[in-house]
Protein backbone atom coordinates (compact mmCIF):
# COMPACT_ATOMS: atom_id res chain seq x y z
CA UNK A 1 0.00 0.00 0.00
CA UNK A 2 1.19 3.19 -0.77
CA UNK A 3 1.07 5.57 2.16
CA UNK A 4 0.57 9.36 2.13
CA UNK A 5 2.03 11.83 4.64
CA UNK A 6 0.63 15.12 4.84
CA UNK A 7 2.57 18.22 6.16
CA UNK A 8 1.74 20.31 8.71
CA UNK A 9 -0.83 18.46 10.27
CA UNK A 10 -1.95 21.99 10.89
CA UNK A 11 -1.34 25.11 9.63
CA UNK A 12 -2.02 28.51 10.96
CA UNK A 13 -2.93 31.52 8.35
CA UNK A 14 -4.06 35.14 7.98
CA UNK A 15 -6.81 35.73 5.19
CA UNK A 16 -5.06 37.00 1.90
CA UNK A 17 -1.94 35.11 2.63
CA UNK A 18 -0.90 31.87 0.83
CA UNK A 19 -0.86 28.71 1.97
CA UNK A 20 1.46 25.45 1.09
CA UNK A 21 0.47 22.24 2.10
CA UNK A 22 2.41 19.01 1.59
CA UNK A 23 1.73 15.32 0.24
CA UNK A 24 4.68 12.78 0.34
CA UNK A 25 4.15 9.13 -1.32
CA UNK A 26 6.17 5.90 0.35
CA UNK A 27 7.00 5.17 -3.22
CA UNK A 28 6.24 6.84 -6.61
CA UNK A 29 2.72 7.37 -7.30
CA UNK A 30 1.35 6.23 -10.82
CA UNK A 31 1.10 7.97 -13.32
CA UNK A 32 0.51 11.40 -10.94
CA UNK A 33 -2.88 9.98 -9.94
CA UNK A 34 -2.72 12.14 -7.15
CA UNK A 35 -5.99 13.87 -5.89
CA UNK A 36 -6.82 16.60 -3.08
CA UNK A 37 -9.52 17.28 -1.63
CA UNK A 38 -11.47 19.81 0.81
CA UNK A 39 -13.46 18.95 4.32
CA UNK A 40 -15.42 21.64 6.25
CA UNK A 41 -17.44 19.97 9.05
CA UNK A 42 -20.45 18.27 9.00
CA UNK A 43 -19.97 17.83 4.93
CA UNK A 44 -18.22 15.19 2.38
CA UNK A 45 -14.90 15.97 0.82
CA UNK A 46 -14.88 18.09 -1.84
CA UNK A 47 -12.31 17.27 -5.29
CA UNK A 48 -10.01 20.23 -5.74
CA UNK A 49 -7.36 18.88 -7.70
CA UNK A 50 -6.62 15.64 -10.08
CA UNK A 51 -3.59 14.04 -12.16
CA UNK A 52 -1.72 15.95 -9.26
CA UNK A 53 -2.53 19.84 -11.44
CA UNK A 54 -5.96 19.60 -12.77
CA UNK A 55 -8.48 21.63 -11.52
CA UNK A 56 -11.63 19.81 -10.77
CA UNK A 57 -14.95 21.37 -12.30
CA UNK A 58 -15.73 25.05 -10.28
CA UNK A 59 -12.75 25.04 -8.41
CA UNK A 60 -11.61 28.67 -7.99
CA UNK A 61 -7.51 29.44 -9.65
CA UNK A 62 -6.09 30.65 -6.20
CA UNK A 63 -5.97 26.39 -6.10
CA UNK A 64 -3.07 24.86 -7.94
CA UNK A 65 -1.43 21.29 -7.54
CA UNK A 66 1.91 20.57 -8.44
CA UNK A 67 4.25 17.38 -8.33
CA UNK A 68 5.23 14.16 -9.27
CA UNK A 69 6.66 10.91 -8.66
CA UNK A 70 6.71 11.03 -4.58
CA UNK A 71 6.19 14.53 -4.01
CA UNK A 72 3.79 16.74 -4.07
CA UNK A 73 2.11 20.26 -3.14
CA UNK A 74 -1.52 22.04 -2.86
CA UNK A 75 -1.03 26.00 -2.87
CA UNK A 76 -3.73 28.25 -2.13
CA UNK A 77 -2.34 31.59 -3.25
CA UNK A 78 -4.47 33.89 -1.53
CA UNK A 79 -6.41 32.72 1.02
CA UNK A 80 -10.32 33.39 1.53
CA UNK A 81 -12.36 33.08 4.91
CA UNK A 82 -14.51 29.64 3.13
CA UNK A 83 -10.99 28.13 2.60
CA UNK A 84 -10.01 27.27 6.15
CA UNK A 85 -11.04 23.35 6.55
CA UNK A 86 -9.29 20.14 6.79
CA UNK A 87 -6.93 18.93 3.45
CA UNK A 88 -6.47 15.44 2.31
CA UNK A 89 -4.36 14.04 -0.65
CA UNK A 90 -4.96 10.98 -2.39
CA UNK A 91 -3.69 8.36 -4.74
CA UNK A 92 -5.73 6.55 -6.74
CA UNK A 93 -2.85 4.87 -9.22
CA UNK A 94 -1.86 1.67 -7.07
CA UNK A 95 -4.35 -0.79 -5.47
CA UNK A 96 -5.91 0.36 -2.67
CA UNK A 97 -6.77 3.51 -2.63
CA UNK A 98 -4.89 5.77 0.14
CA UNK A 99 -5.63 8.85 1.63
CA UNK A 100 -2.82 11.18 3.76
CA UNK A 101 -4.16 11.60 7.44
CA UNK A 102 -4.85 15.45 6.35
CA UNK A 103 -3.96 18.98 7.06
CA UNK A 104 -5.91 21.09 8.81
CA UNK A 105 -5.96 24.93 7.98
CA UNK A 106 -6.79 26.97 10.32
CA UNK A 107 -7.46 31.06 10.60
CA UNK A 108 -4.30 32.35 12.66
CA UNK B 1 -28.00 16.99 -10.93
CA UNK B 2 -26.26 13.80 -10.27
CA UNK B 3 -26.71 12.42 -6.65
CA UNK B 4 -25.51 9.88 -4.34
CA UNK B 5 -27.43 8.91 -0.63
CA UNK B 6 -26.67 6.31 1.74
CA UNK B 7 -29.34 4.59 3.71
CA UNK B 8 -29.23 2.57 6.50
CA UNK B 9 -29.33 1.80 10.02
CA UNK B 10 -27.23 3.96 12.43
CA UNK B 11 -26.47 1.58 14.99
CA UNK B 12 -25.43 -1.56 14.73
CA UNK B 13 -24.30 -4.35 17.53
CA UNK B 14 -20.76 -5.52 18.26
CA UNK B 15 -20.23 -9.40 16.40
CA UNK B 16 -23.23 -8.14 13.60
CA UNK B 17 -23.45 -7.19 10.22
CA UNK B 18 -23.34 -3.24 9.04
CA UNK B 19 -25.47 -3.13 6.06
CA UNK B 20 -25.91 0.41 3.50
CA UNK B 21 -27.48 1.31 0.52
CA UNK B 22 -26.20 3.71 -1.59
CA UNK B 23 -28.88 5.27 -4.09
CA UNK B 24 -27.85 7.11 -7.06
CA UNK B 25 -30.11 9.32 -8.69
CA UNK B 26 -29.86 11.68 -11.96
CA UNK B 27 -27.45 8.91 -13.85
CA UNK B 28 -27.28 5.74 -15.01
CA UNK B 29 -25.47 3.12 -12.11
CA UNK B 30 -23.60 2.04 -15.35
CA UNK B 31 -19.91 2.15 -16.26
CA UNK B 32 -18.06 3.25 -12.87
CA UNK B 33 -16.57 2.05 -10.58
CA UNK B 34 -18.64 2.93 -7.57
CA UNK B 35 -16.83 3.37 -4.01
CA UNK B 36 -17.04 2.93 -0.22
CA UNK B 37 -15.40 5.48 1.91
CA UNK B 38 -15.00 5.67 5.54
CA UNK B 39 -14.04 8.27 8.01
CA UNK B 40 -13.77 7.49 11.99
CA UNK B 41 -15.08 10.71 13.97
CA UNK B 42 -11.98 13.03 14.27
CA UNK B 43 -9.94 10.73 11.79
CA UNK B 44 -8.94 10.46 8.55
CA UNK B 45 -10.29 9.12 5.44
CA UNK B 46 -10.15 4.99 4.24
CA UNK B 47 -11.35 3.38 1.03
CA UNK B 48 -13.45 0.62 1.66
CA UNK B 49 -13.70 -1.15 -1.52
CA UNK B 50 -15.84 -0.80 -5.13
CA UNK B 51 -17.89 -2.35 -7.30
CA UNK B 52 -17.65 -2.19 -11.27
CA UNK B 53 -21.33 -2.05 -12.84
CA UNK B 54 -20.53 -5.53 -14.67
CA UNK B 55 -20.19 -6.57 -10.72
CA UNK B 56 -16.82 -6.51 -10.13
CA UNK B 57 -15.50 -6.02 -7.14
CA UNK B 58 -11.68 -4.99 -4.87
CA UNK B 59 -11.58 -4.64 -1.49
CA UNK B 60 -9.03 -3.11 1.25
CA UNK B 61 -7.20 -5.76 2.09
CA UNK B 62 -7.40 -4.56 5.45
CA UNK B 63 -10.97 -5.18 5.30
CA UNK B 64 -11.21 -7.67 2.67
CA UNK B 65 -12.51 -10.75 5.15
CA UNK B 66 -15.29 -8.96 6.27
CA UNK B 67 -16.52 -6.22 3.12
CA UNK B 68 -18.93 -7.70 0.41
CA UNK B 69 -20.30 -4.70 -2.03
CA UNK B 70 -23.09 -5.42 -4.17
CA UNK B 71 -25.17 -4.26 -7.04
CA UNK B 72 -28.53 -3.70 -7.84
CA UNK B 73 -28.79 -2.07 -11.22
CA UNK B 74 -32.25 -2.22 -11.59
CA UNK B 75 -32.44 0.14 -8.19
CA UNK B 76 -29.79 1.75 -9.17
CA UNK B 77 -28.29 1.51 -6.03
CA UNK B 78 -25.28 -0.33 -4.79
CA UNK B 79 -24.94 -1.67 -1.50
CA UNK B 80 -22.44 -2.34 1.69
CA UNK B 81 -21.65 -5.27 3.87
CA UNK B 82 -19.38 -5.12 6.81
CA UNK B 83 -19.63 -8.24 9.30
CA UNK B 84 -18.83 -9.20 13.05
CA UNK B 85 -18.31 -5.55 13.41
CA UNK B 86 -16.24 -3.51 16.76
CA UNK B 87 -16.22 -0.66 18.03
CA UNK B 88 -13.40 0.23 15.10
CA UNK B 89 -16.23 -0.07 12.57
CA UNK B 90 -17.73 3.28 14.32
CA UNK B 91 -17.30 5.95 11.31
CA UNK B 92 -19.04 8.44 9.01
CA UNK B 93 -19.71 5.76 5.72
CA UNK B 94 -19.31 7.67 2.25
CA UNK B 95 -20.34 6.27 -0.89
CA UNK B 96 -18.44 7.88 -4.10
CA UNK B 97 -18.52 8.12 -7.51
CA UNK B 98 -15.17 8.35 -9.45
CA UNK B 99 -14.60 11.39 -12.69
CA UNK B 100 -14.52 9.25 -15.25
CA UNK B 101 -16.42 6.14 -16.27
CA UNK B 102 -14.42 2.42 -16.42
CA UNK B 103 -11.57 3.70 -15.03
CA UNK B 104 -10.94 3.78 -10.68
CA UNK B 105 -9.85 7.50 -10.92
CA UNK B 106 -10.58 10.65 -8.52
CA UNK B 107 -13.74 11.23 -6.18
CA UNK B 108 -16.01 13.67 -8.20
CA UNK B 109 -19.18 12.94 -6.69
CA UNK B 110 -19.52 11.49 -2.90
CA UNK B 111 -22.87 10.98 -1.09
CA UNK B 112 -23.89 13.12 2.20
CA UNK B 113 -22.13 10.34 4.63
CA UNK B 114 -24.03 7.76 6.85
CA UNK B 115 -23.16 7.90 10.33
CA UNK B 116 -22.95 4.50 11.72
CA UNK B 117 -21.95 3.66 15.30
CA UNK B 118 -21.11 0.46 16.85
CA UNK B 119 -22.61 -0.02 20.53
CA UNK B 120 -24.50 -2.68 22.30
Amino acid sequence: EVVLTQSPGRLSLSPGEKATLSCRASQGVTSSYLAWYQQKPGQAPRLLIYGASSRATGIPDRFSGSGSGTDFTLTISRLEPEDFAVYYCQQYGSSPDSFGQGTKLEIK
Amino acid sequence: QEQLLESGPGLVKPSETLSLTCTVSGDSIGRYFWSWIRQPPGKGLEWVGYIYYSGRTHYNPSLKSRVTISLDTSKNQFSLNLNSVTAADTAVYYCAKPMIPSATYAFEIWGQGKMVTVSS
